[in-house]
């Protein structure tokens, strides 16, 4: 079984450019969860999908940041403009049915830097 | 408030030795647990998780973790550390209800030969 694709792995950016990451996650899994992960910290969840929906998206930055997942499969995280803060690993997640306790499968990661 | 502490940012253990990894939850009522392991460049692999019943819960990898409710500790172990243990781990805590995941902030293990 194939795991949560990420692309790119890395990439580097001055600030107020613009960047997009990409999520490819686990065929048939119905959830897919954006989180950061500032260095020396834990993943911070930005926004869960269900399907193509929306279920939270209370941590997004809205003003910079926006997440689309079309077609219920894979998903596009953007930042627009960047600030230096917003370096950090960006890590996809889906789980099955977005239900208490499920396990959440991990992507590698894009590791952003922002200068 | 509703937090995932993790007291140990960093812990050196020889290889052999037992290793014990601490976390602590504030929730209303007893969430559900993880930990997850996460290796340089990778992403997170969940290690075990605990939902009710027994206690002790067995995991991959030879990890094993131990609830207590009175104490509101989860803490992971391992009697035999291996040199690829090394990497940073995580303690998570969904909350049942909002079926969201909060991470400890975690702890890097260095294995010493």
């Amino acid at each position: 079984e194939a795991g949560v694709a990420q692309s790119p792995r890395y990439k580097i950016i001055e600030k107020r450019q613009s960047v997009a990451f990409w999520c490819n996650p686990i065929s048939g899994h119905a959830t897919l969860y954006w989180y950061q992960q500032i260095l020396g910290q834990g993943p911070k969840l930005l926004i869960q999908f269900q399907n193509n929906g929306v279920v939270d998206d209370s941590q997004l930055p809205k003003d910079r940041f926006s997440a689309e997942r079309l077609k219920g499969v894979d998903s596009t995280l953007k930042i627009q403009p960047a600030k230096l803060e917003d370096s950090a690993v960006y890590l996809c997640a889906s789980s099955p049915r977005g239900q208490g306790g499920e396990t959440q499968y991990f992507g590698p990661g894009t590791r952003l830097l922002v200068l | 408030a509703q937090s995932v502490t993790q007291p140990d940012i960093h812990i050196t253990v020889s290889e052999g030795a037992s290793l014990e990894l601490r976390c602590n939850y504030s929730y209303g009522a007893t969430p559900y647990l993880f930990w997850y392991v996460q290796s340089p460049g990778q992403g997170l692999q969940l290690l075990l998780k605990y939902f009710s019943g027994d206690t002790l819960v067995q995991g991959i990898k030879g990890f094993e973790a131990e609830f207590k409710r009175s104490q509101s500790s989860f803490n992971l172990r391992k009697p035999s550390v291996h040199w690829s243990d090394a990497a940073e781990y995580f303690c998570a805590v969904d909350g049942r209800g909002d079926y969201k995941l909060s991470f400890g902030a975690g702890t890097t293990v260095t294995v010493r030969a």
